[in-house]
C-alpha cells in the first residue's frame, strides 16, 4: 500500500515568510508524529497527534511554529515568519498505536525546507 | 529527560566481517529502543524494536540488537557485513511510561569496504 508522502519535497523562502509543509499518513494510522533533521543530526521530535488532538507538542520550539490534523488524517505543518534556523528537513511519521506498545513508526520523505 | 548516545561517528568495516553499531539510552522509567537505517536522498526505514522479553531482537536485512539493562545499552550487530549495508543509522528510545516522544541518536555512519 501506499506509504507516507509529504508535499512539497523541497521549499525555499525569504525569510519572515509563511510556510505551511503537509503530511498524508498511511491509511488508518491513528498517530502521527512530525520531526525535524537538521544537517548531520537525528531527526529532532516536535509533535505528536492521536487523532486530531495534539497529544505532545513539547518538541516546538517556540510559538512561530504550529501544527494540525483536523479530521485526524492529513496534516499541517505551519511556520509563521521563518527564520535562517529553521532550515531542516522536515520529517513526518504515521504508526498505529497499539494497546500493547509502541507500533513502528513509517517515515515520510520529509521536506527540505531552505530559508533565504 | 530521555537520550541516546552513539559514541561513534562513523564505523568502518570489510565486507564480510560482522559489524557492531553502539547505542547507549537514558530513561526514567523502561525503555522501547529502535534502529533506524537512512540511505542517501531516503527516508528513514525501519529496521528492529525492543519493547520487552527477550534480550536479542532480530529484524530486517539480517541485523539484530541485544538489549542490555545493566549497561543502558542497544548495540546493532550482523554477523556478516555487506557493502549495500553501508549506511546512515540511527537509534531512538521511547519511554514506555506512557509518553509518546521519541529521542534519536546523532546517527553512525556505516562504511563497509569491498
Amino acid at each position: 500500500g501506499a506509504g507516507v508522502s509529504q508535499t512539497p519535497s523541497n521549499k525555499v523562502t525569504e525569510k519572515g515568510k509563511y510556510v505551511e509543509l503537509r503530511c498524508d499518513p498511511i491509511s488508518g494510522h491513528t498517530a502521527l508524529y512530525w520531526y525535524r533533521q537538521s544537517l548531520g543530526q537525528g531527526p529532532e521530535f516536535l509533535i505528536y497527534f492521536q487523532g486530531t488532538g495534539a497529544a505532545d507538542d513539547s518538541g516546538l520550539p517556540n510559538d512561530r511554529f504550529f501544527a494540525v490534523r483536523p479530521e485526524g488524517s492529513v496534516s499541517t505543518l505551519k511556520i509563521q515568519r521563518t527564520e535562517r534556523g529553521d532550515s531542516a528537513v522536515y520529517l513526518c511519521a504515521s504508526s498505529l498505536e497499539l494497546a500493547g506498545g509502541p507500533d513502528t513508526q513509517y517515515f515520510g520523505p520529509g521536506t527540505r525546507l531552505t530559508v533565504l | 529527560a530521555q537520550s541516546v548516545a552513539q559514541p561513534e561517528d562513523q564505523v568502518n568495516v570489510a565486507e564480510g566481517n560482522p559489524l557492531t553499531v553502539k547505542c547507549t539510552y537514558s530513561v526514567s522509567g523502561n525503555p522501547y529502543l529502535f534502529w533506524y537505517v537512512q540511505y542517501p536522498n531516503r527516508g528513514l526505514q525501519f529496521l528492529l524494536k525492543y519493547i520487552t522479553g527477550d534480550n536479542l531482537v532480530k529484524g530486517s536485512y539480517g541485523f539484530e540488537a541485544e538489549f542490555n539493562k545493566s549497561q543502558t545499552s542497544f548495540h546493532l550487530k550482523k554477523p556478516s557485513a555487506l557493502v549495500s549495508d553501508s549506511a546512515l543509522y540511527f537509534c531512538a528510545v521511547r519511554d514506555s511510561g506512557g509518553y509518546q516522544k521519541v529521542t534519536f541518536g546523532t546517527g553512525t555512519k556505516l562504511q563497509v569496504i569491498p
